[in-house]
């Protein structure tokens, strides 16, 4: 069972257009952090969201974190083709010891920009 | 400041065979967390390491096994390395204290790519 689902798993679209990626759980979440990464590369931090219905804008990114903190979303405007890549969510679960050092992540989304 | 450094980038081995990967956090930041990646298990936490001590691990066999040193750089060891272990390994670092406390991003290296034939 997947604790943090994400979707799509796959996002194939058109310069200039926009999309939005999703991260869901049943689990309440401390913090939720966005990466994004690149073939044979570790991950990149692109945003750390923490207080519920928190909005953060990174450019033309748009990072939200759920009011009961169970989900976030990525919003990307105007994709372009430098936006491809693996995108990954990952919470910080708020349940003592067990959560010292871990990330739980999601199963993550290829975007593809075509120009 | 420099970022967190995975070495070596790639290995090969064998099945039977063990392996030592290494990794040296951020300037300042003294736990260290490891995760699989697999393309079919994704990111899979292996354990974390703070002042030297295991905090934390997740549900890999016993042949797992790592440490921390006292300047804070981790190694991970893999004993009787098996096919399945072929995966990308990452270590990141964080400046984190606190269980689920907000301040616990973390930073990933490049990772290893190792492959058991």
């Amino acid at each position: 069972t997947q604790l943090l689902e994400q979707s799509p798993q796959f996002l194939s679209i058109q310069e200039g257009e926009n999309l939005t990626v999703y991260c869901n759980s049943s689990s309440v979440f401390s913090s939720l952090q966005w990466y994004r990464q690149e073939p044979g590369e570790g991950p990149v931090l692109l945003v750390t969201v923490v207080t519920g219905g928190e909005v953060k804008k990174l450019k033309r990114l748009t990072f939200q974190f759920g009011d009961a903190r169970k989900d976030s979303s990525l919003h990307i405007t105007a994709a372009q083709p430098g936006d491809t890549g693996l995108y990954l969510c990952a919470g910080a679960l708020h349940a003592g010891g067990t959560s010292y050092g871990k990330l739980t992540f999601g199963q993550g989304t290829i975007l593809t920009v075509h120009p | 400041k420099a970022g967190v450094t995975q070495t070596p980038r790639y290995l090969i081995k064998t099945r039977g065979q063990q392996v030592t990967l290494s990794c040296s956090p951020i300037s300042g930041h003294r736990s260290v967390s490891w995760y699989q990646q697999t393309p079919g298990q994704g990111l899979q936490f292996l354990f974390e390491y703070f002042s030297e001590t295991q905090r934390n691990k997740g549900n890999f066999p016993g042949r797992f096994s790592g440490r921390q040193f006292s300047n804070s750089r981790s190694e991970m060891n893999v004993s009787t390395l098996e096919l399945g272990d072929s995966a990308l390994y990452l270590c990141a670092s964080s400046l984190a204290r606190l269980a689920g406390g907000p301040y616990n991003e973390q930073f990933f290296g490049p990772g290893t790519r190792l492959t058991v034939l």
